[in-house]
């Protein structure tokens, strides 16, 4: 069965660290990619996608994801990160081709980033 | 546009009681979903539907019903609370298979 692993349950960084978030998926096929965004007490919210070309891509606030192909991964990255990206942060996946495409987002369990001020 | 709307916000049952959580949206996409978030779980689906009249279980519909008689609206419904359901439920839409949902606010749910 299709799977989203997010290596990272809960990382506390400084402000100014940079930020790598681990997503890795199982699926041989053609996958959509996401990250969502969870401000405390807030709905998620996309940061960023991945449908198909370039595999660098970049969404809102200086995050950027890297689809990996030969290694299943859409690892999560921000140079510099601040006290407001404390947030939970979630990787999806959706299967694009098909008839059957019903758009289902399977998603990771998630990653906690607290951010030292 | 109001987006993706859900109703109530909060909401505390005693076990056995049912009750109606509502979601709306105005941006006139054919697919919609319930999700329930747990701590540590991500967020797992519990039914979609891909047009009015149409819907399907996700991957944790036990002890949930859905119906979706118009485009706009996609209740979901519980019909004998249990502890288990304790949650947050969050409702999204998107236009076509495979593209980014909208989500709403969430309905914190509490079962005692």
């Amino acid at each position: 069965a299709q799977s989203v692993s997010q290596h990272n349950h809960h990382v506390i960084l400084s402000e100014a660290a940079s930020l790598e978030l681990g997503c890795n998926y199982s699926y041989g096929g053609t996958v959509n990619l996401f990250w969502y965004v969870q401000y405390p007490g807030q709905h998620l919210q996309l940061l960023l996608k991945y449908f198909s070309g370039d595999p660098l891509v970049k969404g809102i606030k200086g995050f950027e994801a890297e689809f990996i192909k030969s290694k299943f991964s859409f690892n999560l990255r921000k140079p510099s990160v601040q006290w407001s990206d404390t947030a939970e942060y979630f990787c999806a996946v959706t299967f694009p081709h098909g008839s059957s495409n019903t758009g289902k987002l399977i998603f990771g369990q998630g990653t906690t980033l607290q951010v030292k001020p | 546009n109001a987006g993706v709307t859900q109703t109530p916000k909060f909401r505390i049952l005693k076990i056995g009681q049912s009750m109606t959580l509502q979601c709306t949206q105005d941006m006139n996409h054919n697919y919609m979903y319930w999700y329930r978030q747990d701590p540590g779980m991500g967020l797992k689906l519990i039914y979609y539907s891909v047009g009015a009249g149409i819907t399907d279980k996700g991957e944790v519909p036990n002890g949930y019903n859905v119906s979706r008689s118009t485009t706009e609206d996609f209740p979901l419904r519980l019909e004998l609370a249990a502890p288990s359901q304790t949650s947050v439920y969050f409702c999204a839409s998107t236009p076509k298979g495979g593209r980014p949902q909208h989500f709403g606010d969430g309905t914190r749910l509490s079962i005692l």
